[in-house]
């Protein structure tokens, strides 16, 4: 079954403490990306990949950090996380235009 | 202005009732259109894409206007379940996406 795989669905963690968010596609597609999702501002860009060792910053990069060692594996870092970055985080691996995401990632940072 | 904007509603509408919404894009050069659904917070679903001669999927029918530089989706006979976000996503290399039109279906 194609699917993309995020870990953990819940975090509860305190500012500052690093974490990563990990994303696993089985559908050998080249594409992948994060998003952060906040109420009114629907899907934001955070950081994207087009094959593996090639990354680049969508709309909203500041605070994360992103690498892509192999073609399944795309892992969001939060190497010092925030208050403001509380939100709905979801990975999608993409190809021709149709998005298959995760589940999601609900992060709270206090 | 957004790249892709959308009403966010709610569209509070009866059972049985036929819907539509717009969302309208600003990159003239924009070759993928696609409606996606989202329950809830949960993870966004391909829902159709959509075609230049418009194109239908049971109850749902989407078009693309691309002089007006718009696409449309209709939902006819609205059931119970069809209550969720729809979020119009313009592509092709970095899809673009609206903040959705929240759809309530009342019995």
């Amino acid at each position: 079954e194609a699917q993309v795989t995020q870990n953990p669905r819940y975090l509860i963690t305190v500012t500052g403490k690093k974490l990563t968010v990990t994303c696993s596609q089985n559908m050998n597609h080249e594409y992948m990306s994060w998003y952060r999702q906040d109420p009114g501002l629907g899907l934001r860009q955070i950081y994207y990949s087009m094959n593996v060792e090639v990354t680049d910053k969508g709309d909203v990069p500041e605070g994360y950090k992103v690498s892509r060692k192999e073609k399944r594996n795309f892992p969001l870092i939060l190497e010092s996380p925030s208050p403001n970055q509380t939100s709905l985080y979801f990975c999608a691996s993409i190809q021709r235009g149709q998005a298959f995401f995760g589940q999601g990632t609900r992060l709270t940072v206090v | 202005r957004k790249e892709v904007e959308q009403d966010p509603g709610p569209f509070n509408v009866p059972e049985g009732a036929t819907v539509a919404f717009n969302c309208t894009y600003s990159n003239s050069a924009s070759q993928s259109f696609f409606w996606y659904r989202q329950d809830c917070r949960k993870e966004p679903k391909l829902l159709m894409s959509v075609y230049s001669s418009g194109n239908e999927d049971g109850r749902f029918t989407a078009q693309l206007n691309r002089a007006s530089q718009y696409i449309s989706l209709l939902i006819r006979d609205s059931k119970l379940s069809d209550s969720a976000t729809y979020l119009c996503v313009v592509g092709p290399y970095q899809l673009i996406w609206g903040a959705g039109t929240k759809l309530i279906i009342k019995p």
